[in-house]
């Protein structure tokens, strides 16, 4: 079946540092992939969906400038986090559908952000 | 934000005995699907249930959808101590292929 890596799957940075969350589809192309953030003992929150080739779009409230993503291929995604602080610590998932019309998704492992 | 509740938000229940959860989602949906999520882990996709069905099997798994009442139920039946996990509804918002999750359920079944 399909498969997403997300790596890494835990991160410590310092505040005010960036920090990269790679997702990559292994076996299939993902013209689209979705961000995801769940703080303990909740749900997933959509963040943004990343489109291959052009911009990514954000869900609202969701600071773009803060939360990067570039989708420069067909099988990676990333999502960096500018300049974080101690708030954007959180778990960090992306998924992929394996065809646009597919109604599917594969979620990666989850990155667990922590900023001290 | 968040599609709609999810109840209980917590369940726990001996080895052996059936787990129902429920799902409620607030627009027009083309499917909804069932999640699982291990503790710090990423999701599992378990079963998808499309608008114009109600009722759907997958082993020990049987979700029901009411279209009408915007609802849906997970039963797991003759649980298993390795079922105890997170399960989550989510629906996808119109063709724009976001999956919008519920709450949550987080279930936990005593060997």
């Amino acid at each position: 079946g399909a498969v997403v890596s997300q790596h890494p799957s835990r991160v410590i940075c310092k505040s005010g540092t960036s920090v990269k969350i790679e997702c990559r589809s292994l076996d299939f192309q993902a013209t689209t992939m979705f961000w995801y953030r769940q703080f303990p003992k909740q749900s997933l929150m959509l963040m943004a969906t990343s489109n291959e080739g052009s911009k990514a779009t954000y869900e609202q409230g969701v600071e773009k400038d803060k939360f990067l993503i570039n989708h420069a291929s067909l099988t990676l995604s990333t999502l960096t986090v500018t300049s974080a602080h101690p708030e954007d610590s959180s778990f960090y998932i992306c998924s992929a559908r394996e065809r646009v019309d597919s109604y599917g998704y594969t979620f990666g492992s989850g990155t667990r952000l922590t900023v001290v | 934000s968040q599609q709609g509740e999810e109840d209980p938000q917590a369940l726990s229940i001996q080895e052996g005995e059936n787990a129902t959860m429920n799902c409620s989602y607030k627009t027009s949906i083309n499917n909804l699907q069932w999640y699982r999520q291990n503790s710090g882990r990423g999701l599992v996709h378990l079963i998808l249930i499309r608008s114009n069905e109600r009722e759907k099997h997958s082993g020990r798994l049987r979700v029901t959808l009411d279209t009408s009442k915007k609802s849906s139920s997970l039963l797991i039946t003759a649980s298993r101590a390795a079922d105890t996990a997170s399960y989550f509804c989510a629906t996808d918002r119109g063709n724009t292929g976001k999956l919008i999750f519920g709450q949550g359920t987080t279930l936990q079944v005593k060997p």
